[in-house]
């Protein structure tokens, strides 16, 4: 089985901008979460979704947003890029939502200048 | 509020010793945890998790310790490979009507010395 795949794997960004990231699950897996991680604040709850709708949301602003498609795809939208939100942004699925466990992609290294 | 604290950013094992890693936790609805290893440039990858209702789950070289009276839990690698070297994240899950998330600790960077 392929494992969960991100695109990009890197991104540029400047402030103010906005960004998409992409995360395709593994086969068969219909939840999917974001993750952001920063230096020393270890992996920070974005969203989860399972069957497109959002089951469960962590303390993020607005500014952050995110959608699943009906093959599980999702996608996660950043608007109004600040120089905080450099960050890698991780992508992981599982079977569904009962937690446990999660098996992440390589992430997305974004930088905002 | 860091419910899951991994006081310890860095530790240093000689090969063939010992790694304990500890992790800390301050929620106590949470009823499953679980270690995940990062190399540079991965994603994180699952080791071994526990549930609350045991307070030992072994897996070769990997052991996970659970205290939950002190809420605590730490992970034993016997013995250490300098392959071992990476950064080891602590997290736990509760259960939620609405589904659940992982709450990560920061990370505890490994160097297994050869």
């Amino acid at each position: 089985k392929a494992g969960v795949t991100q695109t990009p794997r890197y991104l540029i960004k400047t402030r103010g901008q906005q960004v998409t990231l992409s995360c395709s699950p593994i086969s068969g897996h219909r939840s999917v979460s974001w993750y952001q991680q920063t230096p020393g604040q270890g992996l920070q709850f974005l969203f989860e979704y399972f069957s497109e709708t959002q089951r469960n949301k962590g303390n993020f602003p607005g500014r952050f947003s995110g959608r699943q498609f009906s093959n599980s795809r999702s996608e996660m939208n950043v608007s109004t890029l600040e120089l905080g939100d450099s960050a890698l942004y991780l992508c992981a699925s599982s079977l569904g939502p009962q937690g446990g466990r999660e098996f992440f992609g390589p992430g997305t290294r974004l930088t905002v200048l | 509020d860091q419910q899951v604290k991994q006081n310890s950013p860095s530790l240093s094992v000689q090969e063939g010793r010992i790694s304990i890693l500890n992790c800390d936790y301050t929620n106590s609805m949470f009823d499953y945890f679980l270690w995940y290893k990062k190399y540079p440039a991965e994603g994180p990858t699952f080791l071994i998790s526990i549930s609350s209702i045991k307070d030992k789950n072994e897996d070769g070289r990997f052991t996970v310790f659970l205290n939950k009276s002190a809420k605590h839990l730490s992970l034993h690698i016997v013995p250490s490979q300098p392959g071992d070297s990476a950064v080891y994240f602590c997290a736990a899950s509760a259960p939620g009507e609405y589904g659940n998330k992982l709450v990560f600790g920061a990370g505890t960077i490994l160097r297994v010395k050869s």
